[in-house]
């Protein structure tokens, strides 16, 4: 069992859809991340919270926004997506993002499939 | 961004067998790290070694680090069927955000019972 626990474990939506990805952790960990990978990929980075404020915006399009209510939850509100963006959907965390580089904690991730 | 690429692409080996894998970078590094994935779950933090280490050990898992030749190799020993995942390498530069990890296309390790 992984300590970051993403819901729901599979997603399938068309592309007029509204939904959302949770993810949680309960580490005390200041930094949170989303990543998008494909079959046979490695992960993407999408997004950096620290300390709940975005830091990073890796130029995703605004069809994917991330939300941090507060230190435990991370969301990824998703909306009119297209099919090219059916991918595994991986949350990590981390202590932090300055001074020392920490491991990245990651969830098994959203299976998304967008018809 | 520092990106990080693996050698071999894929390796298929036999149980008890050790197996090695390779990374290799371009730019100076603040540290390196590998990953594991077993297939559907996420990635799963295996070792992190600092630019001023050489070599570090966790149980079955070996890490060197030669800045030199600016390269990391990971070695499985006595590898179980359980090792058989994709494994990713991830350095990140002094000048990388100590967020941004980019990782390698990886090498997909079998291991044969």
């Amino acid at each position: 069992d992984t300590e970051v626990t993403q819901t729901p474990k599979h997603l399938v939506m068309g592309m007029t859809n509204k939904k959302s990805l949770k993810c949680e952790q309960h580490m005390g960990h200041r930094a949170m991340y989303w990543y998008k990978q494909k079959a046979k990929k490695p992960p993407e980075l999408m997004f950096v919270y620290s300390y709940e404020k975005l830091s990073i915006n890796e130029s995703v399009p605004s069809r994917f926004s991330p939300e941090c209510p507060n230190s435990s939850l991370l969301n990824l509100h998703l909306h009119a997506l297209q099919p090219e963006d059916s991918a595994l959907y991986l949350c990590a965390s981390s202590k932090g993002v300055r001074g020392v580089r920490w491991p990245q904690h990651f969830g098994d991730g959203t299976r998304l499939s967008i018809l | 961004s520092q990106q990080g690429e693996e050698d071999p692409q894929a390796l298929s080996i036999q149980e008890g067998e050790n197996a090695t894998m390779n990374c290799s970078y371009k730019t100076s590094i603040n540290n390196l790290q590998w990953y594991r994935q077993n297939s559907g779950r996420g990635l799963v933090h295996l070792i992190l070694i600092r630019s001023n280490e050489r070599e570090k050990h966790s149980g079955r898992l070996r890490v060197t680090l030669d800045t030199s030749k600016k390269s990391s190799s990971l070695l499985i020993t006595a590898s179980r069927a359980a090792d058989t995942a994709s494994y990713f390498c991830a350095p990140q530069g002094r000048e990388t955000s100590g967020s941004r990890l980019t990782f390698g296309e990886g090498t997909q390790l079998t291991v044969n019972p």
